[in-house]
């Protein structure tokens, strides 16, 4: 039972541009959302995160939406750089449980 | 400030013997997690531990144990190893288990059975 999924495996996109990821899940008890980064042979890194009480958060080139009535959210990298170029996970919380349910992740490569 | 760490990097046994997995949090977070990550799955959540007591437990068998430390600290272990426990092992920490506050993770453990 994959409560949260991440439908695209790989993302290309050009420097510069914007590169949009986007993550579903199913569990209506999830009320905070995160977004981790990871290179490989490296742990995860916190990008940014957002509770179900609001529908965007900002951080510099990063923005979370999150459509709460679709059970959708979405990062998107502004501008993308060569940087940038990792495999993407979306994470959510269920009250106050502290499990992070992971999606099975996105990589993003962002090309010269 | 230094981040979260995990010791070994790499450990390698055989089938039947134990691992221990040991992980430092960030300095003031009081809440480990511990997840595993098999190949081709996604992390998969193990133990959560605050201020010393296990607070919750991923759908794992009792093999898997695990304790917290009073500075924190925490180890993993794996009884009976078994040759499907072959995963990398990751560690997290956070500043309360009690609020909405991102978990940190560590570089994690390569755990191989042989």
């Amino acid at each position: 039972d994959q409560q949260v999924k991440q439908n695209s495996p790989s993302l290309s996109v050009q420097e510069g541009r914007i590169s949009i990821l986007n993550c579903d899940y199913t569990n209506s008890m999830f009320d905070y959302f995160l977004w981790y980064k990871k290179y490989p042979a490296e742990g995860p890194t916190f990008l940014i995160s957002i509770s179900s009480i609001k529908d965007k958060n900002e951080d510099g080139r990063f923005t979370v939406f999150l459509n709460k009535s679709a059970k959708h959210l979405s990062l998107h990298i502004v501008p993308s750089q060569p940087g940038d170029s990792a495999v993407y996970f979306c994470a959510a919380k269920a009250g106050g449980g502290n499990k992070l349910t992971f999606g099975t992740g996105t990589q993003l490569k962002v090309e010269l | 400030e230094a981040g979260v760490t995990q010791s070994p990097t790499h450990l390698i046994k055989t089938r039947g013997q134990q691992a221990t997995l040991r992980c430092s949090p960030i300095s003031g977070h009081t809440s480990v997690y511990w997840y595993q990550q098999a190949l081709g799955l996604g992390l998969q959540f193990l133990l959560w531990y605050d201020e010393g007591e296990e607070r919750n437990r991923g759908n794992f068998p009792p093999r898997f144990s695990g304790r917290q430390f009073p500075n924190y600290s925490s180890e993993l272990n794996v009884n009976a190893l078994e040759l499907e426990d072959s995963a990398l092992y990751l560690c997290a920490s956070s500043s309360d288990g009690a609020s909405n506050q991102p978990q940190h993770f560590g570089d994690g453990t390569r755990l191989s059975i042989l």
